[in-house]
């Protein structure tokens, strides 16, 4: 079975500071690694993701995460944050292979004060 | 090239009713994915479908609900005898083909029971 846990339901951040919003993961196989962003009201949209290969992705609106798996990790970072960043992250993990079902943590609510 | 479709974007239902949620994926995309988010929690997956298929439905509660994904037309989920506990945010991911492993999301549907 798999499962995520991010730490820190809500992190709060200054304009222009540095942002890390962790997800650890449990897969018994290796797994493939997403981070989703929800803007209220809204729906997810794709941030970044890891399948095989480069261990640190690139996102859009200037994210990034590094895949550890010694550690079991999948944390996101950007290295500025913006009043526009302000949102729910959530992070998710499937199988890899064939299309299947993604597993979300409970998301991190990200708040960027002036 | 629209986005995944979801509709009604909200729906009010008493206790009792039945609710139908719609979901059109993405031109291309032949498989569809059902989560639910209740207030202040992550997504749980429900049911995962292709074409005339139920693939996965490990996550839809055994009663009352049902969901389809008929040849022609959008994927339904179908709640019959709504209850309180079913208040939530319904959400439709769709993918490409069996060997796609990104999701993309619709808006939503959000369900409210009174």
């Amino acid at each position: 079975a798999q499962s995520v846990t991010q730490l820190g339901s809500h992190v709060s951040v200054s304009e222009g500071a540095l942002v890390l919003l962790r997800c650890n993961y449990s897969s018994s196989v290796p797994p493939y690694l997403f981070w989703y962003v929800q803007y209220p009201n809204q729906g997810l949209q794709l941030l970044l993701k890891y399948t095989t290969g480069a261990t640190l992705v690139k996102g859009i609106n200037g994210f990034e995460a590094e895949f550890k798996k010694s550690e079991t990790s999948f944390h996101l970072t950007k290295p500025s944050a913006h009043m526009s960043d302000a949102a729910e992250y959530f992070c998710a993990v499937s199988e890899t292979g064939t299309a299947s079902k993604l597993t979300f943590g409970t998301g991190t609510r990200l708040q960027v004060t002036l | 090239n629209a986005g995944v479709m979801q509709n009604p974007r909200h729906l009010v239902r008493r206790r009792g009713q039945e609710a139908r949620l719609r979901c059109s994926p993405m031109k291309g995309h032949s498989h569809v994915y059902w989560y639910r988010q209740l207030p202040e929690e992550g997504l749980k997956f429900m049911v995962y479908l292709q074409k005339e298929n139920i693939i996965d439905e490990s996550g839809m509660p055994k009663e009352r609900f049902s969901a389809e994904f008929p040849k022609e037309g959008p994927s339904i989920l179908r709640i019959q005898q709504v209850v309180r506990g079913d208040s939530a945010a319904y959400f439709c991911a769709s993918s490409r083909t069996s060997d796609s492993y990104e999701q993309y999301f619709g808006p939503g549907t959000r369900l409210t029971v009174t």
